[in-house]
């Protein structure tokens, strides 16, 4: 499994961008990149996966260059209510049935008034 | 939207005691999962579950665990002796055929 290197923490003020980068030097070449959220005493929420270049949703997007070992999460104009744990895990993307998330510590991310 | 729920929120056990813990994963979801996360650390993978039969599990998920899919809907983690560092957040998991694995709100284990 790859091994991910992301900031144990951030912090930013409510309203600001916020970009979260995530270090998967030997990423496989059928790994995706996958992030996920959690909240104090919930579990991990799914945020985003890409495989490469940009994907976006309604609450992130995810910038992956092209040699793929690294990628970034970006959250526009953070709330409180985002402050929280950020997962960055890389591996089998989508159809890849039974596997298991490897987390690591994380980036707390705490959003300031 | 539909989700994982997990029975109950908070057990509280003697050490050497059985435990279940109980989840129900979205419907027509293939694969399930537990997770847990001991105070203040990773998430960690023990054991995933598909077609009615264990698909991988961990060292953690030692013989004192077992897994069962009971009827349809439920899916049950058992501790059968349960010891002081089983206290933890247990999560259960559930995905269709893709990557994104759906959480549920997790049981707070604590064993005295």
């Amino acid at each position: 499994l790859a091994k991910t290197t992301q900031p144990i923490s951030m912090d930013s003020y409510e309203g600001q961008e916020v970009n979260i980068t995530c270090s998967h030097n030997n990423i496989a070449t059928n790994d995706y990149i996958t992030w996920y959220q959690q909240f104090p005493s919930q579990g991990p929420r799914f945020i985003i996966q890409g495989y490469k270049t940009k994907v976006t949703n309604e609450v992130a997007s995810l910038f992956i260059p092209a040699d793929r070992k690294s990628s970034t999460l970006s959250l526009p104009r953070v709330s409180l209510s985002d402050t929280a744990v950020y997962y960055c895990l890389v591996g089998p993307g989508s159809g890849a049935g039974s596997y298991q998330l490897t987390f690591g510590k994380g980036t707390k991310l705490s959003v300031i008034p | 939207e539909p989700e994982v729920t997990q029975t109950p929120s908070h057990q509280v056990t003697q050490m050497g005691q059985e435990v279940i813990l109980r989840c129900v994963p979205i419907s027509n979801h293939l694969y399930f999962y537990w997770y847990r996360q001991i105070l203040g650390q990773k998430v960690e993978f023990l054991v995933s579950f598909y077609n009615n039969e264990i698909s991988e599990k961990s060292e953690i998920f030692d013989d004192q665990f077992s897994v069962e899919r009971p009827d349809g809907s439920n899916f049950t983690l058992k501790i059968r002796s349960t010891k002081l560092e089983d206290s933890a957040m247990y999560f259960c998991a559930s995905t269709p055929v893709y990557n994104e694995q759906f959480f549920g709100p997790g049981t707070r284990l604590t064993v005295l």
